[in-house]
């Protein structure tokens, strides 16, 4: 089973429309998780850390299950620009430092 | 503004060649990453180091070898390099803490002919 696991994707949805992701982890012992952005052909970015809590980001909401050990985003009110590829990051103790794990990555797509 | 720089785009080798690929961070942090991505199989960790002049291995180092002489200087070199290392390759550099920030570099984009 992988560590990080996401569904590929793509997802396709009009623009204004309300998409979720989620994403599961294997390791119970994980402290912290993220969600990173990739546009096509760049580096990856940081759009989100997720609490225990839940936080909000003006569209985005992301949220933690330590229970069934998933995390998810919410993107509402689509716009173009969101079409990208959203990788779900979780950390783990390795040696010397925390490994961030990286799923491979939901593609959406945001149509006109 | 954080910034990862990386030596090259994109650089196009021959099979035996040795290839050194060069990052450099600007933020003071411990930990530096080399990463490899490839449609479907996502990231993948090749390396890491946690200080100067340590390195890890991270889940698939083999055909590679890490340099860390300087604190904002990491470099990945392939000894031998083979049509299988063919990739985009990606440097980053995060703070020593559970839940920093980690960045990017904008990628290396290596051909093996």
């Amino acid at each position: 089973r992988k560590e990080v696991e996401q569904d590929p994707g793509p997802f396709n949805v009009p623009e204004g429309a309300t998409v979720a992701f989620n994403c599961t982890y294997s390791n119970s012992a994980s402290q912290s998780f993220f969600w990173y952005r990739q546009d096509c052909r760049k580096e990856p970015k940081l759009l989100m850390s997720v609490y225990s809590s839940g936080n909000e980001d003006g569209r985005f909401t992301a949220q933690l299950n330590r229970a069934s050990q998933y995390i998810s985003l919410l993107i509402r009110d689509s716009k173009l620009s969101d079409s990208a590829t959203y990788l779900c990051v979780v950390n783990s103790r390795g040696s010397g430092t925390y490994k961030y794990i990286f799923g491979t990555g939901t593609r959406l797509k945001v149509l006109a | 503004d954080v910034k990862v720089t990386q030596s090259s785009r994109y650089l196009v080798k021959r099979t035996g060649e040795k290839v050194f690929l060069e990052c450099v961070q600007d933020m003071d942090h411990e930990n530096m990453f080399w990463y490899r991505q490839d449609p479907g199989l996502g990231l993948r960790l090749i390396y890491f180091s946690y200080d100067v002049k340590m390195k890890e291995k991270g889940d698939i180092p083999e055909g590679y070898s890490v340099s860390r002489e300087k604190k904002e200087r990491f470099s990945l070199i392939l000894e031998s390099a083979s049509t299988n290392q063919t990739s985009m390759y990606l440097c980053a550099s995060r703070g020593a803490g559970a839940q920093e920030t980690q960045y990017f570099g904008p990628g290396t984009r290596l051909l093996v002919l």
